[in-house]
């Protein structure tokens, strides 16, 4: 079975904050793609970035970067010296390689106050 | 830059209308999807088609539930005989393909809010 969990529903920081938004999922797949979307209240869906399952290596771009370990099936998601504009829902995702459905984890409701 | 557009971007129907929410995915994309996200809770798939064809489906999509690409640009979801319970955000979303089995990044369409009254 396919799923995605966001555990932290919602989260507030200051601007400037450092915050980070986690995602663990679970697959059955040996081959597995991990993304990550934001939502702003304006309500479409941003895709941030995609991931596979054989490339560990962290990623970074400018103020975001993202943390995959397959040893505890997380791929979380940090957001440096935040800034209002930042202020979304978070979705992370996963496709395996069985179907290309996207399985959504809850979401985390990100604010930041000035 | 491509985007995948949505029509309407809000509409009201009364339960047992039917409604037929439109998208146009970007042009040299192969597959398409339609998910939908009930206020406050997450996104859900509910059915991906290429070639023509659904490739898969959910739970979610019973027979109330059709999908049509009539044309080279549209693709459609249809709803028969909406229920309350229908009243959701409807994302459209779409990607250029797979190479093999590997799944391509998929791109949402800004969505159309249904209100079934």
């Amino acid at each position: 079975a396919q799923k995605v969990t966001q555990a932290q529903t919602e989260i507030s920081v200051v601007e400037k904050e450092d915050v980070t938004l986690d995602c663990v999922y679970e697959t059955r797949d040996t081959t597995y793609y991990l993304f990550w979307y934001k939502q702003p209240p304006s309500g479409e869906l941003v895709f941030l970035i995609r991931r596979n399952s054989f490339d560990e290596q962290n990623e970074i771009s400018g103020r975001y970067s993202w943390n995959f370990q397959k040893s505890t099936s997380s791929f979380n998601f940090t957001i440096t010296a935040s800034q209002v504009v930042d202020s979304a829902v978070y979705f992370c995702a996963l496709s395996g390689n069985t179907g290309n459905q996207f399985y959504f984890g809850t979401g985390t409701s990100l604010t930041v106050i000035p | 830059e491509p985007e995948v557009t949505q029509t309407p971007s809000h509409q009201v129907t009364q339960m047992g209308q039917e409604v037929i929410l439109r998208c146009v995915p970007i042009s040299n994309h192969l597959y398409f999807y339609w998910y939908r996200q009930i206020l406050g809770q997450k996104v859900e798939f509910l059915v991906s088609f290429y070639n023509n064809e659904i490739s898969e489906k959910s739970e979610i999509f019973d027979d109330q539930f059709s999908v049509e690409r009539p044309d080279g640009s549209n693709f459609t979801l249809k709803i028969r005989s909406t229920k309350l319970e229908d009243s959701a955000m409807y994302f459209c979303a779409s990607c250029r393909g797979s190479s093999g089995s590997a799944p391509d990044t998929q791109y949402f369409g800004p969505g159309t809010r249904l209100t079934v009254l």
